[in-house]
């Protein structure tokens, strides 16, 4: 079956715009999670989706906002970009989130100029 | 507070020779634990958990809960296993959040 899917995978935007990425999870998985990485803090959680809720919530500003759709396909909005936006996005899909198995998106590259 | 250390950024090894990666942990629940493995230009994936308890590629781990660790072994290292390696912690019942570990990057010389 079709992996995680990620759109865009490369975006450059300029400090002060709105990016908007998209996740597609494998089909039938119902909890969709975010990470952001990067080279001085590796992997952070951003947030996770279940049933179109938000159930978790990492350490990470406002601007960060994400939804999910009745289909289980998620999108994560930074609003206000700032240099330190500059990352690898990562989604992750699982049937029921928690513990099992998350499978990974190939990520989407922002860089913010 | 809730962390993973995996305290060597690099290492490096011959074919052949044994390879331990060191993941230690802080959490004051019940963890479940996870490698996640990245190969070159391919996404990460899990490699094993502590509950299945299975040898994948010739891997195993072991959760020792009093020393708070979760090291990866192989007793013989092969050039396919370069890549970037991950430690990861799940609360049981949390909820989609996994703790990862900076990583290490194995390389496997010949």
């Amino acid at each position: 079956k079709a992996g995680v899917t990620q759109t865009p995978r490369y975006l450059i935007k300029t400090r002060g715009q709105q990016v908007t990425l998209s996740c597609s999870p494998i089909s039938g998985h119902r909890s969709v999670s975010w990470y952001q990485q990067t080279p001085g803090q590796g992997l952070q959680f951003l947030f996770e989706y279940f049933s179109e809720t938000q159930r978790n919530k990492g350490n990470f500003p406002g601007r960060f906002s994400g939804r999910q759709f009745s289909n289980s396909r998620s999108e994560m909005n930074v609003s206000t970009l700032e240099l330190g936006d500059s990352a690898l996005y990562l989604c992750a899909s699982s049937p029921l989130g928690g513990d099992t198995e998350a499978f990974f998106g190939q990520g989407t590259r922002l860089t913010v100029v | 507070a809730q962390r993973v250390t995996q305290p060597e950024k690099l290492l490096s090894v011959f074919k052949g020779a044994p390879v331990e990666l060191k993941c230690n942990y802080s959490y004051s629940g019940s963890p479940e634990l996870f490698w996640y493995v990245q190969y070159s230009r391919q996404r990460l994936q899990l490699l094993l958990r502590h509950i299945s308890r299975e040898s994948i590629k010739g891997f195993t781990a072991d959760l020792n809960k009093g020393e708070t660790s979760f090291h990866l072994k192989k007793p013989f290292a092969q050039e396919e296993d370069s890549a970037m390696y991950y430690c990861a912690l799940s609360g049981v019942g949390s909820q989609g959040n996994l703790i990862f570990g900076k990583g290490t990057k194995l390389s496997v010389k010949p």
